[in-house]
C-alpha cells in the first residue's frame, strides 16, 4: 500500500525559507503527478502546487506563485517544496498527496511567526 | 478560479440514519473526454484528508459501499446511507479540473 512521509516543517521566521520533503514507497512514483496541499489551523484545504511525472512541468495558484517551488527526484521517490519569502499566513500543516488518488501524507507543520 | 460551494456546511446525524452533502461548482466540470472531475474527501479529526469518491461517482479502494456520488455538470452530491460512528468528521469536495484545484469550505458531520 502506498506511503507518503513528509518532513523538515518547523519554526520560521517572516521573510526566511524552509525546505519540505516528501518520501514515497508503496507505488510506482515516477507514474504519478504529485502535489503539495495545505490546512491552515482550523481551516479547509488550499492546494499549493502540482508537478508533472518527469518534473517538467509545475503549477502553482497565484498565492504561492514566484515564492514557491515543487521538485521531485524520481529515482529517489522523493517529492520536494521550497519555500522562499514566508509569510504568516503561510502557516499552515503542508501535506504531500496525489490528488486523485488515495494517496496522503500525514502532513508537517510549518509555523511562520518571529 | 473555480468556485466550489458545499451545503450545509455541518450536519447531524443519527446512527443508522442517511445523510446528503451538497456541493456546487462555478463552471461545469465535465472535462471534453465525458469525465466530470470533482472528488470527494473526508477528513476524520485529528488525521490527514482521504479520498472517498473519485470523478464524481467512483468508491475509492477500501470505502464502504454506503459512500456514493453523484451529479451533473455543476451540482454534485455525496450520500452516506446508515451512518457509522466512524464517519464522523469534516467532507470536502474538490475540482481536479483545472489549475488552480479548488476545494469547498467541508461539511462537518457529527452524530446526535
Amino acid at each position: 500500500e502506498g506511503q507518503l512521509v513528509e518532513s523538515g516543517g518547523g519554526l520560521v521566521e517572516p521573510g526566511r525559507s524552509l525546505k519540505l520533503s516528501c518520501a514515497a514507497s508503496g507505488f510506482t512514483f515516477s507514474n504519478y503527478v504529485m502535489d503539495w496541499v495545505r490546512q491552515a489551523p482550523k481551516k479547509g484545504l488550499e492546494w499549493v502546487a502540482s508537478i508533472s511525472t518527469g518534473g517538467g512541468n509545475t503549477y502553482y495558484p497565484d498565492s504561492v506563485k514566484g515564492r514557491f517551488t515543487i521538485s521531485r527526484d524520481n529515482a529517489k521517490s522523493t517529492l520536494y517544496l521550497q519555500m522562499n519569502s514566508l509569510r504568516s499566513e503561510d502557516t499552515a500543516t503542508y501535506y504531500c498527496a496525489a490528488l486523485p488518488y488515495p494517496y496522503w501524507g500525514q502532513g508537517t507543520l510549518v509555523t511562520v511567526s518571529s | 478560479d473555480i468556485v466550489m460551494t458545499q451545503a450545509p456546511l455541518s450536519v447531524s446525524v443519527t446512527p443508522g440514519e442517511s445523510a446528503s452533502i451538497s456541493c456546487r461548482s462555478s463552471k461545469s466540470l465535465l472535462h471534453s473526454n465525458g469525465i466530470t472531475y470533482v472528488y470527494w474527501y473526508l477528513q476524520k479529526p485529528g488525521k490527514s484528508p482521504q479520498l472517498l469518491i473519485y470523478r464524481m461517482s467512483n468508491l475509492a479502494s477500501g470505502v464502504p459501499d454506503r459512500f456514493s456520488g453523484s451529479g451533473s455538470e455543476t451540482d454534485f452530491t455525496l450520500k452516506i446511507s446508515r451512518v457509522e460512528a466512524e464517519d464522523v468528521g469534516i467532507y470536502y469536495c474538490g475540482q481536479l479540473l483545472e489549475n488552480p484545484y479548488t476545494f469547498g469550505a467541508g461539511t462537518k458531520l457529527e452524530l446526535k
